[in-house]
């Protein structure tokens, strides 16, 4: 079965640092585009950052550019989301989310984010 | 605010036919391809539709998409209360270089 499991989400003081983690099962995880979208407490969904198979090439939403690094690593089946100097905005649920379609940047272009995890919620709050 | 326009809420009574549309520009819909998401309150999103038109398995053939320029549809025929849901659509942006969501539709039926 494939699985997605998130971790690493948790109440910070607003300017803190959270790392989540994806644990990934069931999948050739190297062979899958990686994503994060975040959905606001009552709100819609949105996507922060994506990561081609080999980890080359990243991606990241404006609101987040500059203070979240994504990284993987292939060996571990783990997809990162680093998340420095959080604001009140950044509080949300965070999905990990894979695109089966390929791996590489195109990926983005011409298929759909089709595994998702549960989510893992961070809270920014003092 | 959302570069993808959805309407905020929809909705119709079982057995009618709805449809949710999704506005973009050229350098998202206009160039790319255009995919649904359904997700029901506390669960993840499902991949609904993918490039503008396909169902990927499972999902029933009630449930359409097309495209034309700038703008998408998901259609949903013969509705059921089953498929009261929040729906999402989104595309690549190339001039972004992101993926862009749509605000959201939530869908009622009555």
């Amino acid at each position: 079965e494939v699985q997605l499991l998130e971790s690493g989400g948790g109440l910070v003081q607003p300017g803190g640092s959270l790392r989540l983690s994806c644990a990934a099962s069931g999948l050739t995880f190297y062979n899958h585009a990686m994503n994060w979208v975040r959905q606001a407490p009552g709100k819609g969904l949105e996507w922060v950052s994506g990561i081609t198979g080999n980890g080359e090439t990243t991606y990241y939403a404006d609101s987040v550019k500059g203070r979240f690094t994504i990284s993987r690593d292939n060996p571990k089946n783990t997809l990162y989301l680093q998340m420095n100097s959080l604001r009140d905005e950044d509080t949300a649920l965070y999905y990990c989310a894979a695109i089966s379609g390929g791996s590489g940047s195109a990926t983005f272009h011409y298929y759909g984010v089709d595994i998702w995890g549960q989510g893992t919620t961070v809270t920014v709050s003092s | 605010q959302s570069v993808l326009t959805q309407p905020p809420s929809a909705s119709g009574t079982p057995g009618q036919t709805v449809t949710i549309s999704c506005s973009g520009t050229s350098t998202n819909i206009g160039d790319n391809y255009v995919f649904w998401y359904q997700q029901f309150p506390g669960t993840a999103p499902k991949l609904l539709i993918y490039r503008n038109s396909q169902r990927p398995s499972g999902v029933p053939d009630r449930f359409s998409g097309s495209k034309s320029g700038t703008s998408a549809s998901l259609a949903i025929s013969g509705l059921r209360s089953e498929d009261e849901a929040d729906f999402y659509c989104a595309a690549w942006d190339d001039s972004l270089r992101i993926v862009l969501f749509g605000g959201g539709t939530k869908l009622t039926v009555l």
